[in-house]
């Protein structure tokens, strides 16, 4: 089991309100990221960083925002939450160095109402 | 734009039979390929990697192969059990600045019956 954890894991949310998803590692892990999956659909990277205080956008738009005060902690926020945002947000860390495997929480599936 | 194809999104086959999946991709050229398993409304697991200069690579009742020219990798499951249905996740491995971001295929829900 990956020591990487996500809170909480099921989110019901009304529309405007804002959000934040937890995510926690104890592994030491530099690299972190989000990805987003929808039934039956690809994982899309939405947001990843290699260290605190680095953030990038990954390859599918995204209208959340994330920090990275602390190596174990990556956490991801909507401001004002939309039926759209309904998804399911995966996050995973890897260790440092290239093309190391990944590993992911059990994931935090949300619904905007 | 950069594709991955997984054959199948279903796949069932018999226990005791050996399960294939096939993962494909188009413009892009990967140095690594990833292999991961995703039970229902959990994350994905890590199974295996194999490099773009390595042919095959195996892992208990696992195989992989990485065809760089064909550019496809095959997974197979031998000896399959019902504990082996899941999804499995094909991932492209970024390089340069990327590196280490996965880029993943939808998957292929394998149901093994007993």
């Amino acid at each position: 089991e990956a020591d990487i954890y996500q809170t909480p894991r099921y989110l019901v949310i009304g529309t405007g309100k804002k959000i934040t998803l937890e995510c926690s590692q104890t592994m030491g892990h530099d690299k972190m990221y989000w990805y987003q999956q929808d039934p039956g659909m690809e994982l899309h990277l939405i947001h990843y960083s290699y260290g605190v205080n680095s953030t990038e956008k990954g390859d599918l738009s995204s209208e959340s925002t994330v920090s990275r005060i602390r190596t174990e902690h990556f956490p991801l926020t909507l401001e004002s939450a939309r039926p759209s945002h309904t998804s399911q947000y995966l996050c995973a860390s890897t260790r440092q160095g290239a093309h190391t495997e990944a590993f992911f929480g059990q994931g935090t599936r949300l619904t905007v109402v | 734009s950069q594709k991955i194809e997984q054959n199948s999104e279903a796949l069932n086959i018999q226990e005791g039979k050996t399960a294939t999946l096939t993962c494909n991709y188009t413009n892009y050229s990967p140095a690594y390929l990833q292999w991961y398993r995703q039970d229902p409304g959990r994350g994905p697991v890590f199974l295996l990697l194999i490099r773009e200069n390595e042919k095959e690579k195996r892992k208990e009742r696992l195989k992989v192969t990485f065809d760089t020219t064909l550019k496809q990798s095959l997974f197979h499951i031998t000896a399959s059990q019902p504990a082996d249905s899941a999804t499995y996740l094909c991932a492209l491995s970024l390089g340069g600045g990327s590196q280490g971001n996965l880029i993943f295929g939808k998957g292929t829900k394998l149901s093994v019956k007993p």
